[in-house]
């Protein structure tokens, strides 16, 4: 059973601030995807790496796939309220479904 | 285009009832995926329907079942609720292809008393 494993579990920091959130595996994934979630919705995906060491950008977010495709990372810089939300981290290997890790809680204060 | 839709959104049974969620996936999404998610476990994947077949299925128990109909809707059951289910299930389309992106709906908050 592949297992995902996200820390820090809770974030709570101010607005203007940076955060590392992170997500690692003992399993190898073909693909790694990061959603985030708000109250009362469905997760929206943010990104998807498929490539070991890959680094994407997305405005303030950037995410990296470990070179070994067990781990990966979300740096935000200088967050914002509507940031807060649940991000989940989800790997797939071939032929597999995505599993989904436990999900990193951030909430960002005014 | 529309989104994907659940129904109903939240509802309340006592154990030993069964319950009938169902989803609408994005139009042309063949894919059908259904998650439950709970505080203590997260999300975990229930099994996903594409063209009316179970193409994967999770570690959940026999009492939940789903179903696939030749428009991709996509109806999941559980049946002899027990307190434990009570849960939120997702419903996710996707085309199917691998590493596709999820779209998933708002899900069905189902409570049992």
């Amino acid at each position: 059973t592949q297992l995902l494993e996200q820390s820090p579990q809770f974030l709570s920091i101010q607005e203007g601030e940076n955060l590392t959130v992170y997500c690692n595996s003992s399993s190898v994934f073909s693909s790694l995807q990061w959603y985030r979630q708000e109250p009362g919705e469905g997760p929206v995906l943010l990104v998807t790496v498929v490539t070991g060491g890959e680094v994407k950008k997305l405005k303030r977010l950037t995410f990296q796939f470990g070179d070994a495709r067990k781990d990966s990372s979300l740096h935000i810089t200088a967050a914002q309220p509507g940031d807060t939300g649940l991000y989940l981290c989800a790997g797939a290997s071939r032929g597999q479904n995505f599993v989904f890790g436990p999900g990193t809680r951030l909430s960002v204060l005014p | 285009k529309a989104g994907v839709t659940q129904t109903p959104r939240y509802l309340i049974k006592t154990r030993g009832q069964q319950v009938t969620l169902s989803c609408s996936p994005i139009s042309g999404h063949r894919s059908v995926s259904w998650y439950q998610q709970t505080p203590g476990q997260g999300l975990q994947f229930l099994f996903e329907y594409f063209s009316e077949t179970q193409r994967n299925k999770g570690n959940f128990p026999g009492r939940f079942s789903g179903r696939q109909f030749s428009n991709s809707r996509s109806e999941m059951n559980v049946s002899t609720l027990e307190l434990g289910d009570s849960a939120l299930y997702l419903c996710a389309s996707s085309s199917g292809r691998e590493a596709g992106e999820l779209f998933f709906g708002e899900g069905s908050r189902l409570t049992v008393l």
